[in-house]
């Protein structure tokens, strides 16, 4: 069965310290990784994917198809980056399928 | 605003109670996906539909209903609410069937509070 599990509900750290958030999944085949993110009273939109293999907002992720994770990190977190991350696994031909979330409170 | 755009935003209603959500996808949009977040859980993926026919079917209730009509546009029906269908369901579009280019695009969110 698909699964993707974000252990953190809520990730509290203060401003310049790096940050990890956690995501691991559980699917078969090869899926694409992706990183949403909510701020504040917007909408959820896509953050970065790992096919890409880009740096957005300071933020990369690494796919670790051995350990099945995908977590994703920034050196210096910045008090813009509170909101909610969803890690959102999805294989070719299916739909994706999103992490519980997690909180990161940036703090000053 | 081409984005994708719901409503209502916010919604009470009693239990017993049917609902229709509407969601108008981004211009050029085929696909319409329909999610349910309750509190303190994920996105749980309810249907798609892509250029009108119903492509794939996730955790929704049989009390649950959807369309997607010509001018490409969904409905989300929920009848017979009960108090666990309190949650925010979010509407996201994407221009192919199966989202090849990894991003869907959001809506706000249709807030549903049964009473």
């Amino acid at each position: 069965a698909q699964r993707v599990t974000q252990p953190e509900k809520l990730l509290s750290v203060f401003k310049g310290a790096p940050v990890e958030l956690k995501c691991n999944y559980s699917y078969s085949g090869s899926p694409e990784l992706f990183w949403y993110v909510q701020y504040s009273r917007q909408r959820l939109q896509l953050l970065l994917r790992h096919i890409s293999r880009e740096s957005i907002k300071g933020f990369t992720a690494d796919l670790n198809k051995g350990e099945t994770s995908f977590h994703l990190k920034k050196p210096f977190a910045q008090e813009e980056d509170s909101a909610m991350y969803y890690c959102a696994p999805k294989g070719e031909g299916q739909n994706f399928v999103f992490g519980p979330g997690t909180r990161l409170s940036v703090l000053p | 605003d081409s984005g994708v755009t719901q409503t209502p935003k916010h919604l009470i209603t009693a239990t017993g109670q049917r609902v229709t959500l509407r969601c108008s996808p981004r211009s050029g949009d085929l696909s319409v996906y329909w999610y349910q977040q309750s509190l303190d859980q994920g996105l749980q993926f309810l249907i798609q539909y892509y250029n009108g026919e119903e492509r794939a079917k996730g955790n929704i209730l049989e009390r649950f209903s959807a369309q997607q009509f010509p001018d490409l546009h969904s409905e989300l029906n929920l009848s017979s609410l009960e108090l666990g269908d309190s949650a925010l369901y979010f509407c996201a579009s994407s221009v192919r069937r199966t989202a090849v280019t990894g991003e869907l695009f959001f809506g706000e969110g249709s807030r549903l509070t049964v009473l």
